[in-house]
């Protein structure tokens, strides 16, 4: 079945340097979403991408959506101690109104 | 404030006993659904509903019935619960479908299962 697979599990990373986590789909998506949930709490949602090579930024996030739109990467530039937490993308399913979540990159910042 | 509300926040019961978790949005939001988290497996979709009256399987119904009687509430029932519905569940709703827009997610409910 259709699957969203998303690397790495986990990431460590010094505050300040930067990290990205990516989410490879095994079917083209029609858009994709991601949240973010901090340890403890529940997903926010942060931004969803629709367009073919789709690139957005939110501060120091930039989120992009592959050519084919099987593939989106989050990357974070000079990351701080608020970024700690788990970040999901997500995709709607053969239907659309289904959606599948990837198992999430856990990132954890070192001071 | 806008909102998604889950009742309990947390609960713990024996195999077999029939419990609800209410979940509750106050957007006028027509799509809402009901996520199971799992360490190890993130997050799963159980069930969904597209508008009042509307609900229709997720990737792990099993064990799980829902009802959308109202737009703003879409409680989940586990009618006979066992051990391996040990988890934390997330309601979250959307304006429509995913597509269209993110979605909101209530505080969780965890649910353990002895």
């Amino acid at each position: 079945g259709q699957q969203v697979m998303q690397i790495p599990q986990y990431q460590h990373v010094q505050e300040g340097e930067d990290f990205t986590t990516y989410c490879n789909s095994s079917t083209t998506l029609s858009n994709i979403q991601w949240y973010k949930q901090r340890p403890g709490g529940h997903p926010v949602f942060l931004i969803q991408l629709v367009k073919s090579g789709e690139v957005k930024k939110q501060k120091r996030l930039t989120f992009q959506f592959g050519e084919a739109k099987k593939n989106s990467s989050l990357h974070i530039t000079a990351t701080q101690t608020t970024d700690v937490g788990t970040y999901f993308c997500a995709g709607p399913m053969n239907r659309d109104d289904k959606i599948i979540f990837g198992k999430g990159t856990r990132l954890h910042i070192l001071p | 404030e806008a909102q998604v509300t889950q009742n309990p926040r947390y609960l713990i019961t024996v195999t077999g006993k029939k419990l609800t978790v209410t979940c509750s949005q106050n957007m006028n939001h027509e799509y809402m659904s009901w996520y199971r988290q799992d360490p190890g497996l993130g997050l799963r979709q159980i069930y969904y509903s597209m508008n009042v009256e509307v609900t229709d399987k997720g990737d792990v119904p099993e064990g799980y019935k829902v009802s959308r009687k109202e737009k703003r509430n879409f409680p989940l029932i586990l009618e006979s619960p066992s051990p391996n519905q040990t988890s934390l569940y997330f309601c979250a709703s959307s304006f429509s479908a995913p597509p269209g827009i993110g979605q909101y997610f209530g505080p969780g409910t965890r649910l353990t299962v002895t």
